[in-house]
């Protein structure tokens, strides 16, 4: 069945460094893939998304690419804040029923 | 988009008895789903509730243990019974708009401690 594979945390990090997070999957079709982020207390939120291949989805900063080659959608960020610090899911959605399907998490603290 | 309220926000409760939580949307949405996430874990998928049919449940969760209301196209709601400390977690909501392309919106979520 359809799955994600995401980096394993946590991932500690200082101010201003540079972020990846490597999330690949297994899908059955084309599935479109996303990133959701949750901060500490709080729900899920959507952070970027992308629905065919070579798309780039784009949020605050934080950029993943759908790469249909590799099976992957890693999330970059070129500098990484304090509020940066939650835990980021990937996920897919490509299934009947518009199931998502989600990563084990990853979360990311960043230092001062 | 769409804007989803649960409640509550967070519960305590004795093992043996029940909890309803209710979703609430801002706009008319067919698919609604409830998730459950463990402490320190990922989401993991209960069910699908989509308004005009019988919830759809994943392997591993009953009916009987989480029976599921939907009313109509912006409500619903999933009960927790006979809790036991392992039914602690939090328990989400959310909802996918048919214009979304895949994408689910999801509540702040409901934090339950069974004791």
């Amino acid at each position: 069945g359809d799955s994600v594979t995401q980096m394993e945390g946590p991932v500690t990090l200082s101010e201003e460094a540079f972020l990846t997070i490597n999330c690949t999957y297994t899908a059955t079709g084309y599935p479109s893939l996303f990133w959701y982020v949750q901060y500490p207390g709080e729900g899920l939120q959507l952070l970027l998304k992308a629905t065919k291949a070579d798309d780039k989805g784009s949020n605050k900063g934080f950029e993943a690419t759908y790469r249909k080659e590799t099976t992957s959608f890693h999330l970059e960020k070129g500098s990484v804040q304090v509020s940066d610090s939650a835990v980021y899911f990937c996920a897919l959605s490509g299934g009947q029923g518009g199931k998502l399907i989600f990563g084990q998490g990853t979360e990311l603290s960043v230092k001062p | 988009s769409a804007v989803i309220s649960q409640k509550p926000s967070r519960d305590i409760c004795q093992r043996g008895t029940s909890l309803t939580i209710q979703c609430q949307v801002d706009s008319q949405v067919t698919m609604m789903f409830w998730y459950r996430q463990q402490p320190g874990q990922s989401l993991t998928l209960i069910a699908t509730a989509n308004q005009g049919s019988e919830a759809t449940y994943e392997s591993g969760f009953v009916i009987d243990k989480f029976p599921i209301s939907r009313p109509n196209l912006t409500f619903s709601t999933l009960t927790v019974s006979n809790m036991s400390p392992e039914d602690s977690s939090i328990y989400l909501c959310s909802v996918r708009p048919g214009t979304s392309e895949g994408t689910q919106y999801f509540g702040p979520g409901t934090r339950l401690l069974v004791l």
